[in-house]
């Protein structure tokens, strides 16, 4: 099983929609969680901290359930702006980040 | 706002040259990260370093790389002997610390993209 999976994707949605992400990861013993972005051929940038009991940053709404060791991330009324692959990322040790492949999205106009 | 800057920001070497990539993390930060992000690939880790040296290491860091903090500011990667599969995008990775099992934020430079022919 890989440490962090996600949605293959490619995602495209029109302009205005709500688009979810999932992710799941293998290391129960995983206690920081992040979702960032990374726009193409850029450095990932930090989206959101995700914390149990689920945060929401403007449109952005993280969620993670331990128990059954999955992420998600909801984003709501969706910009040209937020086109851009989505990285689940899982700490895999004391200072180690393990991320998944990542999810493009593309929002069309 | 502060940020991690790495130099250069593109390399072409040939194969079997050593590189020496450079990275000025957030100047309060006190743990540094190397990664790096084959083409179409997801983001690996390389290593982790702290009070002047290495904290843990992935299984791609092998003797083929070192990692050195110079001076006060500097954080370089170098690559001996590259080979055509070290080809990739290098980026440098700083946080301001990490408690017990909880990762602290890290921030990322813009990368080094180093093409080996």
């Amino acid at each position: 099983r890989k440490e962090v999976e996600q949605d293959p994707g490619p995602f495209n949605v029109p302009e205005g929609a709500t688009v979810a992400f999932n992710c799941t990861y293998s290391n129960s013993a995983s206690q920081s969680f992040f979702w960032y972005r990374q726009d193409c051929r850029k450095e990932p940038k930090l989206l959101m901290s995700v914390y149990s009991s689920g945060n929401e940053d403007g449109r952005f709404t993280a969620q993670l359930n331990r128990a059954s060791q999955y992420i998600s991330l909801l984003i709501r009324d969706s910009k040209l702006s937020d086109s851009a692959t989505y990285l689940c990322v899982v700490n895999g040790g004391a200072q180690k980040l393990v991320f998944g492949q990542g999810t493009r999205l593309t929002i069309n106009p | 706002e502060p940020e991690v800057t790495q130099t250069p920001s593109h390399q072409v070497t040939q194969m079997g040259q050593e590189v020496i990539l450079r990275c000025v993390p957030i100047s309060n930060h006190l743990y540094f990260y190397w990664y790096r992000q084959i083409l179409g690939q997801k983001v690996e880790f390389l290593v982790s370093f702290y009070n002047n040296e290495i904290s843990e290491k992935s299984e791609i860091f092998d003797d083929q790389f070192s990692v050195e903090r110079p001076d006060g500011s500097n954080f370089t990667l170098k690559i001996r002997s590259t080979k055509l599969e070290d080809s990739a995008m290098y980026f440098c990775a700083s946080s301001v610390a990490t408690s017990g099992g909880f990762q602290e934020t890290q921030y990322f430079g813009p990368g080094t993209r180093l093409l080996v022919l």
